[in-house]
């Protein structure tokens, strides 16, 4: 079975501070996702990522950037962290190449910025 | 451009009636279709997919789902719902046009299950 962890399912963060949520995958997959949801939006596509070192914007990246350093490990980082900025953070993961893959979800870090 | 609409924001049915999840979508070609559930307090979990071929897919759980082509629906059916089928539902879209990676997802739908 495809797992996708995340570093921490809770997290409360100050604004200003500087946040790193930490995906990881175990199935070699090329693709990682960053999402954001919330109620009434469904998800959001912040970042993704479809080879170590590469990355691409997703529909609002704005006040978050990403590294990918090894194939399994995708970081979502909150340079400043704002109130508007509380929510819920799936990662995700796929195969890559031109076909369409499903994404596999791992369970979420729900962050409050207070 | 690619949309993904589901009408309901939440749906109550008794155990052990039937179920049925509306999605329609804006594509501009034959497209990637998805449902995925969300437990509470979970991540997302693949239902079923359509890809090409017959446009009734089985899924996981009991579930299927029926590609409309002439009504751009996708919805989501379970003869016999159970207390666990409790969740919040999400169709996606994909993929964008010129990226492969890129699916659009729903705003959800929420079910609830009388006892």
């Amino acid at each position: 079975d495809v797992k996708v962890t995340q570093s921490s399912r809770y997290l409360v963060k100050r604004t200003g501070e500087k946040v790193f949520l930490e995906c990881v995958q175990d199935m070699d997959h090329e693709n990682m996702f960053w999402y954001r949801q919330d109620p009434g939006l469904g998800l959001r596509l912040i970042y993704f990522s479809y080879d170590v070192k590469m990355k691409e914007k997703g529909d609002i990246p704005e006040g978050y950037s990403v590294s990918r350093e090894k194939k399994e490990r995708f970081s979502l980082i909150l340079e400043s962290a704002s109130t508007n900025q509380t929510s819920m953070y799936l990662c995700a993961s796929s195969l890559g190449g031109t076909g369409v893959h499903e994404q596999y979800f791992g369970p979420g870090t729900r962050l409050t910025v207070t | 451009a690619q949309s993904v609409t589901q009408p309901d924001i939440h749906i109550t049915v008794s155990e052990g009636a039937s179920l049925e999840l509306r999605c329609n979508y804006s594509y501009g070609a034959t497209p990637y279709l998805f449902w995925y559930v969300q437990s509470p307090g979970q991540g997302l979990q693949l239902l079923l997919k359509y890809f090409s071929g017959d446009t009734l897919v089985q899924g996981i759980k009991g579930f299927e789902a029926e590609f409309k082509r002439s009504q751009s629906s996708f919805n989501l059916r379970k003869p016999s719902v159970h207390w666990s089928d409790a969740a919040e539902y999400f169709c996606a879209v994909g993929p964008e046009r010129y990226n492969f990676n890129k699916f659009y997802f729903g705003s959800g739908t929420k079910l609830n299950v009388k006892p």
